[in-house]
């Protein structure tokens, strides 16, 4: 299965851009790097998605380099109301899109 | 539009007792998730639904855990003979589907209480 590792926390500023980087080495061919965001007592949200280069929405970037064994999840100018836990995930073709969460990381953002 | 719904939200059982969860997806959705997420700690897998079929029960702890899908909507996870250690919250997602689309649609949980 394709584990990822990312940072268990980050701190930052309001205004400030906000990267998180996850590998992904054991990422197979046809799986694709997801991303979602959990507040206390929610629901994961999907962020974003993508397979590889750059994908950019309303919300996030995502930076995916050829080799796709890593990824970097971009969100512009954060706000207090970005202060949540992050899940980069990768969803498995071949078993029909399933995540495997690990702890994600927890992202802190300061007035 | 609709989300997914999931109900009941909040569950307190004894020890032993018998629970079912329901989980409404968004119509239309094919795939259907359950996770479970206990206190402080990471999302855990629990089964898959491709349709009405579990292709994947991979995640269920033991065999006290059950769950089904019928008309390719409505999902019901049952936990026999509850205990201390399932308590937990649980999760449903959705998702449309197809391939090249993997946004999961989560619902808002039903947070499980074993006493």
């Amino acid at each position: 299965l394709a584990k990822t590792t990312q940072p268990i926390s980050m701190d930052s500023y309001e205004g400030q851009e906000v990267n998180i980087t996850c590998s992904h080495n054991n990422i197979a061919t046809n799986d694709y790097i997801t991303w979602y965001q959990q507040f206390p007592s929610q629901g994961p949200r999907f962020i974003i998605q993508g397979y590889k280069t750059k994908v950019t929405n309303e919300v996030a970037s995502l930076f995916i380099p050829a080799d796709r064994k890593s990824s970097t999840l971009s969100l512009p100018r954060v706000s207090l109301s970005d202060t949540a836990v992050y899940y980069c995930l990768v969803a498995l073709y071949n078993q029909g899109g399933k995540l495997i969460f690990g702890q994600g990381t927890e992202l802190s953002v300061k007035p | 539009g609709a989300g997914v719904s999931q109900s009941p939200s909040n569950k307190v059982t004894e020890k032993g007792k018998d629970v079912e969860l329901r989980c409404d997806p968004i119509s239309g959705h094919t795939a259907l998730y359950w996770y479970r997420q206990s206190l402080g700690q990471g999302l855990e897998f629990l089964i898959y639904f491709q349709g009405n079929s579990a292709p994947d029960k991979s995640g269920l702890p033991s065999d006290r855990f059950s769950a089904e899908r019928t008309g390719g909507s409505v999902s019901t996870l049952t936990i026999q003979r509850t205990q201390q250690e399932d308590s937990a919250v649980y999760l449903c997602a959705s998702r449309q589907g197809r391939v090249g689309d993997y946004e999961q649609y989560f619902g808002p949980g039903t947070r499980l209480t074993v006493t």
